[in-house]
């Protein structure tokens, strides 16, 4: 079946720090999205993306739709305690149908 | 307040004692779906719906059932439950359409643990 490759596993950074994660998949997906999950908590949208070469920023938070519709990033800028926790690509197979990466462990040092 | 509830939270039971994880939303959306997630494997999704009385496989379903008799309501079955299936399962909510109402809603999970 469809996979998605999400990269790095974790993160450990310093406070401050930027980082970055990304997606990429053998399949085309015409829609990303990227969402965050709080330790005890369910995943919350943080930006969607449905157009090839998208650009699209949500605060220090700025993810980017690959233009072979095959990849996604997500740029976290100066980051700050709260910004812990595990990140998720998804791509939307078809409506209602979403295949999530496996996530990105963000760990941040004050 | 817009929301998906999950009932219960936390569950301890023994294999093979059928239980019923419940999910409802408030949102009136017509999709709703089950993912359940472990370690080193992200999310991967049980089964989905479409609308009332449409529902389809997504990744995972072997060992649990769904029904959608209502908009808002979405239960998961486990009719035989087994310790392969200890995991933190999520119920999810979204509309139709390409466009920015496409996103799923998430509820809190419900932490199942099979002896």
């Amino acid at each position: 079946g469809q996979q998605l490759n999400q990269s790095p596993q974790s993160m450990f950074i310093q406070e401050g720090e930027d980082v970055s994660m990304n997606c990429t998949s053998s399949s085309i997906f015409n829609t990303w999205l990227w969402y965050k999950q709080d330790p005890g908590e369910g995943p919350v949208l943080l930006i969607a993306l449905y157009k090839a070469g998208e650009l699209t920023s949500n605060g220090r938070l700025t993810a980017q739709f690959g233009i072979t519709r095959k990849d996604s990033f997500l740029n976290i800028s100066a980051s700050i305690p709260s910004d812990v926790g595990i990140y998720f690509c998804a791509g939307l197979v078809s409506q209602g149908n979403l295949i999530f990466g496996k996530g990105t462990k963000l760990s941040v040092k004050p | 307040e817009a929301q998906v509830t999950q009932n219960p939270r936390y569950l301890i039971t023994v294999t093979g004692k059928k239980l019923t994880v419940t999910c409802s939303q408030n949102m009136n959306h017509e999709y709703m779906s089950w993912y359940r997630q472990d370690p080193g494997l992200g999310l991967r999704q049980i089964y989905y719906s479409m609308n009332v009385e449409v529902t389809d496989k997504g990744d995972v379903p072997e060992g649990y059932k769904v029904s959608r008799k209502e908009k808002r309501n979405f239960p998961l079955i486990l009719e035989s439950p087994s310790p392969n299936q200890t995991s933190l399962y999520f119920c999810a909510s979204s509309f139709p359409g390409g466009t920015s109402t496409d996103t799923q809603y998430f509820g809190p999970g419900t932490r199942l643990t099979v002896l």
